[in-house]
């Protein structure tokens, strides 16, 4: 069965620092691969997708990530976190054939220090 | 603009009542989905409907149902059956497969159910 993995539920960066979340996917085939961000009571919003191609994407806010096929990963990575990265992150996959079928990791909160 | 509205926002609902959530999408999507949110937890998928007058039941549909009439609408009630309701809900929806932009999923705001 297919399944989503974010190994850490919380994690405190200092403003400034480097950021990396993790993500590992079980699935038979390459998947389509998603980032989304969530502010406290709000919708997530989608910070980078992969497809296809190169396997390291740029997304929104300054995020990448990078698509290991060798280690089913799919991590999640900023040069210099700003207070306002303070969220919760998820990763999901979406799952062919059945692409209308997505499946999320638990979420990364994430917490900035000043 | 383009984009998925849940109304209301905030909601509260008696011991025993009914209450429907709205999702209104005008992005010409095909499929749209409920998903559930606890505090501190991640995503769980409740209903998902691929095209007008078709829906099938997620990892937790008890206690919940759902009508797809329109295809720009996918409301939810949220039954007396549904023991645990208090919760944040969200509601999306994705493109058809096969488009140049993909299979993404996009969400609406969510709305807060708490029963009181």
């Amino acid at each position: 069965a297919q399944s989503v993995t974010q190994p850490d539920i919380h994690i405190t960066v200092s403003e400034g620092a480097s950021l990396e979340l993790r993500c590992n996917y079980s699935y038979g085939a390459t998947p389509y691969l998603f980032w989304y961000v969530q502010s406290p009571g709000q919708g997530l919003q989608l910070l980078l997708k992969y497809f296809s191609g190169d396997t390291l994407v740029q997304g929104i806010k300054g995020f990448e990530a990078e698509f290991k096929r060798s280690q089913s990963s799919f991590n999640l990575r900023k040069p210099s976190v700003h207070w306002s990265d303070a969220a919760e992150y998820f990763c999901a996959v979406g799952a062919p054939p059945n692409f209308n079928k997505f499946y999320f990791g638990s979420g990364t909160k994430l917490n900035v220090k000043p | 603009d383009g984009g998925i509205t849940q109304s209301p926002k905030y909601l509260f609902r008696k011991e025993g009542q009914n209450v429907t959530l709205s999702c209104e999408q005008n992005l010409n999507h095909d499929a749209m989905y409920w998903y559930r949110q606890d505090p501190g937890q991640g995503l769980r998928l409740i209903y998902y409907s691929q095209i007008v007058n078709d829906f099938q039941k997620g990892d937790i549909a008890e206690g919940y149902s759902v009508s797809r009439e329109k295809k720009e609408s996918f409301p939810l009630t949220v039954t007396s059956a549904q023991k645990n309701p208090t919760a944040f809900y969200l509601c999306a929806s994705s493109p058809p497969a096969g488009r140049h932009s993909g299979n993404t999923i996009y969400f609406g705001e969510g709305s807060w159910l708490t029963v009181v």
